[in-house]
Order: C-alpha cells, then structure tokens, then sequence
C-alpha cells in the first residue's frame, strides 16, 4: 500500500500545452509538497501546503497552480509549458514540525 | 535565504567507511536532515538532526554542530548498495516547515 502515491510517472508533452499531476497519501500527514528536481538533480521546493492551506509558494511562475482538495491530496496544474519545466516532480507529505519527508516516486515530465 | 554546500562525489571500496560532509547557511534552524535517492527513485529519509550530537541509526550516523552550521553522514562497512546521491537538508526557522536541499554528494562504491 503506497504511502505517497503520484500520477502519471512519465508525462511527455509539446511546448504550450496544459499537463496536470496528482498526489495523494495515505499517512494521515497534514502537510504536502512539491519538489522540482533538475537534470542536475538539484530538489528545489515550490509549494508547501498544511491542512489544504498554501503557506509556501517559492517564487514559482504562475504557470504553476497547485490544488489541495482536501489534506490528503495535492494536485499540480501546469499551463503553456516551456523547454526549461522539463524535470522530475516530487510531491511529499509529512507532519507538521517533523523532520522527515515521505516523497512519492516521482512524475517525469518531458517538454519538447 | 539559506544554501548548503556539500561534496559533490565521493569514491570508496567495499567494507570502508565514508563521511559526506554539509556546512549549511540559514536565517534560522531547526535541523538538519539526510536523505538518499538512487538513480531513478525518490528520496528516503536516513536521519534528522535537532541537536548537537551523533545519531546513530545501524550503519549510518549523522552529526551535527550548530555552532559551526555543520554536519556530517557517516556510512560504515560499505556496500554496493550504498551507491546512490546523499542529500543534507536543512530547516529554517520561518515559522512553518521548509525543508531546502543542498546540492547532493554522489557516492560511489566499487568492489
């Protein structure tokens, strides 16, 4: 039974079209994220959000929409994509003041 | 804002012990994490320091020292396995939870 599970694991998609991905986790975490991991494998954290609730937005383009329908789900929508999004997409969860992360296996998404 | 600075590889043999070490700059702290991602795969949680010290947890320890906005993984007895990137990543005290990544230090064991 897969703690933090993300849709789809491959996306490959032209430059302007609109992609969506999903995370859900069953851990009863009251807090997600989404990670972008380069092709330098740098994880740099573009959202966080507690209880449904955006608390961190890391100056990402508004092209980036994230959606918490409840705590236990985190969905990001992605329009007029670009060359520069192609990247790995790491939602994770964890309880509020923990140290430690649960990451979902990952969404590989390819623009060209 | 905060950065971190790690090595960015590491070589060792089967059996030996390896230290990856992570000086980290930040506004605030609450700990100091260590993550490992293989090729492919996502990252999974090793150890989470708060305080000064060593935690040990089986074949893997992590230190840190906040008085010197450093910490350190120590992998003992080497195995194949343990060939992946190795992850510090920090907390900063900004009121709610932000975990930022340093750059990640690849280890690579051979026989």
């Amino acid at each position: 039974d897969t703690a933090v599970s993300q849709t789809p694991k491959y996306l490959v998609t032209q430059m302007g079209n609109d992609k969506s991905i999903k995370c859900e986790q069953n851990l009863g975490h009251d807090t997600m994220y989404w990670y972008k991991q380069d092709s330098k494998k740098f994880l740099k954290i573009m959202f966080s959000y507690n209880n449904k609730e955006l608390i961190i937005n890391e100056t990402v383009p508004n092209r980036f929409s994230p959606k918490s329908p409840d705590k236990a789900h985190l969905n990001l929508h992605i329009n007029s994509l670009e060359l520069g999004d192609s990247a790995v997409y790491f939602c994770a969860s964890s309880q509020q003041g923990a140290g430690e992360l649960f990451f979902g296996e990952g969404s590989r998404l390819t623009v060209l | 804002g905060q950065s971190l600075e790690q090595p960015s590889e590491v070589t060792a043999v089967e059996g030996a012990i390896v230290q990856i070490n992570c000086t980290y700059q930040t506004s605030g702290f609450y700990g100091l994490s260590w993550y490992q991602q293989h090729d492919g795969g996502a990252p999974t949680f090793l150890s989470y320091n708060a305080l000064d010290g060593l935690e040990e947890t089986g074949r893997f320890s992590s230190f840190l020292s906040r008085s010197d906005s450093y910490g350190y993984l120590l992998l003992q007895e080497l195995q194949m396995k343990d060939s992946a990137s190795y992850f510090c990543a920090v907390m900063g005290n900004t009121g709610f939870q932000k975990l930022v990544f340093g750059t990640g230090t690849r280890l690579l064991v051979s026989p």
